[in-house]
């Protein structure tokens, strides 16, 4: 069983640049969502990705956008950097209404500066 | 709104019993987790309760109090790779969401 996995693993960038974040589900997992987890805290809900569609969003300014895959596959882009945005970002993958079991991957570290 | 509080810092020897406690308060309730997640890792589930009582899976148990808004996570013949943060989330109305309080940092020492 494949699991959780995401790529790059560390990133740097220069505010007000532009990233792309990607994740490829669990094998038999439809579901993704991005968590943004700041040093120190736990991790914040971003947004949900279903069927290639948002499907749910925390309270995340419209810079943050997401795209789903038809093979579950997920990218998370971030326009506009702000130092703020330096965090661990993890992605989770789970079969729709199941999230008690949704599996996180190894996470990417962005830094800006 | 949602706020899920936990101690921040806990120390346990070697071979003890230590228990984390959540509070939360959220708007509405779809079940409560427990995840471990050690330094520069992923967080690895370790329980879910969505009824009142006591999950024991091995040498971790899970404890659930809806009306009082309060979980534990009890961790017992504790080994040094125990030492991590310990993460409680709450599954409120939206059904997908996580809500994440900010992790208990447990130190396991000889």
């Amino acid at each position: 069983e494949t699991g959780v996995t995401q790529s790059p693993t560390h990133l740097i960038k220069t505010r007000g640049q532009q990233v792309t974040l990607r994740c490829s589900s669990q094998s038999g997992h439809n579901t993704v969502s991005w968590y943004q987890q700041a040093l120190g805290q736990g991790p914040q809900f971003i947004f949900q990705y279903y069927r290639e569609e948002e499907n749910g969003r925390g309270n995340f300014p419209p810079r943050f956008s997401g795209l789903q895959f038809p093979n579950y596959s997920s990218e998370l882009n971030v326009n506009a950097l702000e130092l703020d945005d330096s965090a661990l970002y993890l992605c989770a993958s789970s079969l729709y209404g199941a999230t008690y079991e949704q599996y996180f991957g190894p996470g990417t570290r962005l830094t800006v500066t | 709104g949602q706020n899920i509080d936990q101690p921040t810092e806990m120390t346990a020897t070697e071979g003890a019993i230590v228990q984390i406690n959540c509070t939360y308060q959220t708007s509405g309730f779809n079940g409560l987790f427990w995840y471990q997640q050690h330094a520069g890792e992923a967080p690895t589930f370790l329980s879910y309760n969505v009824l009142d009582g006591l999950e024991e899976k091995g040498r971790f148990s899970s404890f659930l109090s809806r009306s009082k808004g309060y979980s534990y996570l009890l961790l017992k013949e504790l080994q040094m790779k125990d030492s991590a943060s310990y993460l409680c989330a709450v599954k409120g109305n939206s059904g997908y969401a996580l809500n994440f309080g900010k992790g208990t940092s447990l130190l396991v020492t000889p």
